[in-house]
């Protein structure tokens, strides 16, 4: 098994720029969820799915932020007009449905200057 | 929203000696889990431990639901167990919100 791929590994840009992150879950795991790690705050959940429909999103912190998953296969965590505060590592995770076990990707560094 | 207090926050350790790390929660969870994030930044699975005991080679964990707190064992450590460890637990009503814990930085000197 491949494990949860995100794309890129590593993005850099302007302030006011949009960014687009990627993440391909496990084959046959129902449930997808976006984390946010920090040195201020640590790891925190941004949004989940499951079976493709967002069941929590009140972890997003603000408008500027959206995600979506077009199929069960594929979610896209987006974040326009970047700042440079949304500097940090976004980690996507999944699992086989609710309360089972999580296994994250590696993870996207996000530079915004 | 449920608490997760890990202790201690840092821990330094001579390669070969063994180590406990607690875990502490304020109400039930239907989900805990250890994982090691390895200087790379990887988050790596270590346990689906929201009760009882399991053991992986040098690791060991146990949670004991009612007294809310889980540890995990390290024993004979090496110096690539080196990192920081976070026990994360959904207690939200079996949604699958994982909340974290400020984690323990482990340091093993060989």
């Amino acid at each position: 098994d491949a494990g949860v791929i995100q794309s890129p590994r590593h993005e850099v840009t302007e302030m006011g720029q949009e960014v687009t992150l990627r993440c391909k879950p496990i084959s046959g795991h129902n449930s997808l969820f976006w984390y946010r790690q920090t040195m201020m705050r640590g790891l925190e959940l941004l949004i989940y799915f499951n079976n493709n429909v967002p069941i929590d999103d009140s972890g997003m912190p603000e408008d500027r932020f959206s995600a979506k998953m077009p199929n069960a296969s594929f979610s896209t965590l987006k974040i326009q007009p970047s700042e440079p505060r949304d500097s940090a590592v976004y980690f996507c995770a999944s699992s086989p449905g609710y309360s089972y076990e999580q296994y994250f990707g590696p993870g996207t560094r996000l530079t915004v200057t | 929203g449920i608490q997760v207090e890990q202790s201690p926050p840092d821990l330094i350790l001579q390669e070969g000696a063994n180590s406990t790390l607690r875990c502490n929660f304020s109400d039930s969870v239907n989900n805990l889990q250890w994982f090691h994030q390895n200087p790379w930044g990887q988050l790596i699975n270590l346990f689906y431990i929201p009760s009882g005991t399991k053991q992986n080679g040098r690791l060991s964990a146990t949670t004991v639901a009612t007294e809310r707190y889980s540890l995990l064992y390290i024993s004979s450590s090496q110096t690539t167990d080196s990192g920081v460890y976070f026990c994360a637990v959904d207690g939200s009503g079996n949604t699958g919100k994982l909340i974290f814990g400020q984690g323990t930085t482990l340091q093993v000197k060989p």
